[in-house]
């Protein structure tokens, strides 16, 4: 079953440091997502992205966040400068069709100290 | 907007007993809906959904039937195992807007 992917599992980083968080979408799908649970908390949605541009963005997904599409395969998403809170589990979705249900990778966990 | 409430967790159960979680949902238009388990340590997996009124979704052993008289889309499943241990996220997307998740209940089996 196709599957996506996302890499690394863990990051840990210095406070004020840039991270790139990666991710492999199931290659037909046409919709990206970004999520983030912060531990013990609800899953909240950061950004969706479709046609090579942010469809929509929520709240959290202030100036320090971006998101980019490099290549045919890979979505990427960047963090700027972390912070303490944005400690979470980062989750990449993807969708072939936003109604159906969305196949989530396994999380990057990012731990920022 | 939309918004998804669960039933408080954690919920502990023996093996082989009951299980319902409870899921209500408000929305403005006609959602799909969805029950997601993340189980320890790894990210999200779709466990089951249903797209219309009375549809009934499974997996697994699990169910949920889409009520939308009551608003509800509660999991169920009749004999529950240890390796059922994980966190369970009610869901919905209405039509071209995305997903919205409920807080997560917790679900631990005994042996």
């Amino acid at each position: 079953e196709p599957e996506v992917t996302q890499t690394p599992s863990h990051q840990v980083t210095q406070m004020g440091q840039e991270v790139i968080l990666r991710c492999v979408p199931i290659s037909n799908h046409l919709y990206f997502y970004w999520y983030r649970q912060i531990l013990g908390q609800k899953v909240e949605f950061l950004v969706s992205f479709y046609n090579n541009e942010i469809s929509e963005k929520s709240e959290i997904f202030d100036d320090q966040f971006s998101v980019e599409r490099p290549d045919g395969s890979n979505f990427t998403l960047k963090i700027r400068s972390t912070k303490l809170e944005d400690s979470a589990m980062y989750f990449c979705a993807s969708s072939a069709d936003k109604n159906y249900g969305y196949t989530f990778g396994s999380g990057t966990r990012l731990t920022v100290v | 907007g939309d918004s998804v409430t669960q039933m408080e967790g954690p919920v502990t159960l023996s093996e082989e007993a009951f299980l319902t979680i409870n899921c209500t949902y408000t929305a403005t238009g006609y959602p799909s809906l969805f029950w997601y388990v993340q189980y320890p340590g790894e990210g999200l997996q779709l466990l089951l959904k249903a797209t219309k009124a009375d549809d009934k979704g499974s997996n697994k052993g699990f169910e949920a039937t889409y009520r939308k008289e009551t608003t509800s889309f509660h999991l169920e499943k009749g004999s529950v195992q240890v390796s059922d241990s994980a966190v369970y996220f009610c869901a919905l997307t209405d039509y071209g807007q995305n997903f919205v998740f409920g807080p997560g209940t917790r679900l631990s089996v005994l042996p």
